[in-house]
């Protein structure tokens, strides 16, 4: 069966590290995001792709990157970890245009940054 | 600006009852999506319905109704014979049209099911 997936599942990192969040996703999208989740702010886009090669910013990018170098995974690297991005990370994938509505969300990363 | 507002940020319900979460949303595209999803204390992300804004029947899946009222900008979801089961976070979203399919979420509900 096709699936997402994100590793870690739980990160611990200190301030000023550099820290990469893995997606995979096995659905074949040409479309993936990534989302961070807060108390009293539910999800809010961070970056997502269209396609390789294409990255975009999203609501909170500031501090985070991405790179698309095939269809199946899109990485999440926060660049210089700080506190405020101690979060809930989910990345996610989906192709309204191929007619299917959901957007598949993978398990989520819980990250504390110290 | 696409904007989604989840105006409760708890409720009860008692088990076997009904119960409606509210979502209205903002937008001035003519073409959009509404989605419900809901988060159990696991953490995942559930997708349970979806209904198109062409759409002129409201969407229904199982227990879950969409309540679609369009001049209103509300897309509340109607949970039928409550379970404990369905206690969890429940979160309204939008995407817009040629928005590539990302995902503009409220604030979330938490519902709380009484046995």
């Amino acid at each position: 069966d096709a699936e997402i997936t994100q590793s870690p599942r739980h990160k611990i990192t200190e301030t000023g590290r550099q820290v990469t969040l893995a997606c995979h996703q096995t659905w074949n999208h040409n479309n993936m995001f990534w989302y961070r989740q807060d108390l009293g702010h539910g999800l809010r886009l961070i970056h997502y792709s269209y396609g390789v090669q294409d990255t975009n910013k999203g609501e909170v990018s500031d501090g985070y990157s991405v790179s698309r170098s095939n269809t199946e995974d899109l990485p999440l690297t926060l660049e210089s970890a700080a506190s405020s991005q101690t979060s809930v990370y989910f990345c996610a994938s989906g192709d309204p245009g191929q007619g299917v509505n959901e957007q598949f969300f993978g398990p989520g990363t819980r990250l504390t940054v110290l | 600006a696409q904007k989604i507002t989840q105006t409760q940020p708890g409720m009860f319900v008692q088990e076997k009852e009904a119960v409606t979460l509210d979502c209205t949303y903002d937008t001035s595209d003519q073409s959009y999506g509404l989605f419900w999803y809901k988060q159990p204390s696991s953490g995942e992300m559930i997708f349970l319905i979806y209904q198109g804004s062409y759409d002129e029947q409201n969407a229904t899946e199982g227990r879950y109704s969409l309540n679609f009222q369009k001049a209103r900008k509300s897309a509340n979801l109607v949970i039928s014979a409550s379970q404990l089961g369905d206690s969890a976070m429940y979160f309204c979203a939008m995407r817009g049209n040629n928005q590539g399919g990302k995902l503009i979420f409220g604030q979330g509900t938490e519902l709380s099911v009484k046995p």
